[in-house]
């Protein structure tokens, strides 16, 4: 599976968005970009996924740019309940079976009441 | 039921000592992992089970012996650990086709004296 970059920390307020970003710019083009987050003392759970258009469910939206080299994902209001780790990672689901997840070091998101 | 549910939820053992992590679920996944996770670090992956049979081993000690009786079921047989196996070990569960999201149990953490 193909690398992504995400910054180690991001700090927000709580009730205010959230965009955290991930650089991915090796993906392919049968590449669905996932995104996980682990909250403190659990294991980690999923969030969302995309392939080209952006995606929202009740947890989040994803933004995926254009040219796929980069996405984003959105907390529209944050809690003090979504402070986690959140990692992203691209699966080649054509690849088909089971496979594990490759995780990077993930983003920390830190929300201040 | 979307539970991965795992036993015990700490353990504490002795370098001589065997030991059996359990990790269950209901969902009628036939892909199962053992992730091994370090305090700060990222989840690792260990094991993959795929119909219950062992697809994938990511050069894992020999101390560490996974089993899978049924597809309800893995375990993580733990014998002669060394300190640095000290870890938080996380049990997961998927379909098999295309690489399916993974449901992640809370963890058991593990501490060899």
């Amino acid at each position: 599976d193909a690398k992504t970059t995400q910054p180690n920390s991001m700090e927000s307020n709580e009730e205010e968005p959230v965009h955290l970003p991930c650089n991915h710019s090796t993906i392919s083009g049968t590449d669905y970009i996932h995104w996980y987050r682990q909250l403190p003392s659990q294991g980690p759970e999923y969030v969302i996924h995309g392939l080209t258009s952006n995606v929202n469910n009740r947890m989040a939206s994803l933004a995926i740019a254009e040219d796929r080299k980069s996405s984003t994902l959105i907390l529209h209001r944050a809690t003090l309940r979504d402070a986690a780790v959140y990692y992203c990672i691209l699966r080649d689901v054509t690849r088909g079976g089971a496979d594990g997840l490759t995780f990077g070091k993930g983003t920390h998101l830190i929300i201040q009441p | 039921d979307t539970e991965v549910t795992q036993t015990p939820k700490h353990l504490v053992m002795g370098m001589t000592n065997k030991k059996s992590l359990k990790c269950e679920q209901h969902m009628g996944h036939r892909a199962m992992y053992w992730y091994k996770q370090k305090a700060k670090k990222p989840p690792e992956l260990m094991f993959v089970y795929s119909y219950e049979k062992l697809s994938i081993n990511e050069s894992v000690p020999s101390r560490f012996s996974p089993e899978c009786p049924n597809s309800s079921l893995l375990n993580l047989h733990l014998h002669a650990l060394q300190p640095e196996d000290s870890a938080l070990y996380l049990c997961a569960s998927s379909r098999i086709q295309g690489r399916e999201t993974q449901y992640f149990g809370p963890g058991t953490r593990l501490l060899v004296l």
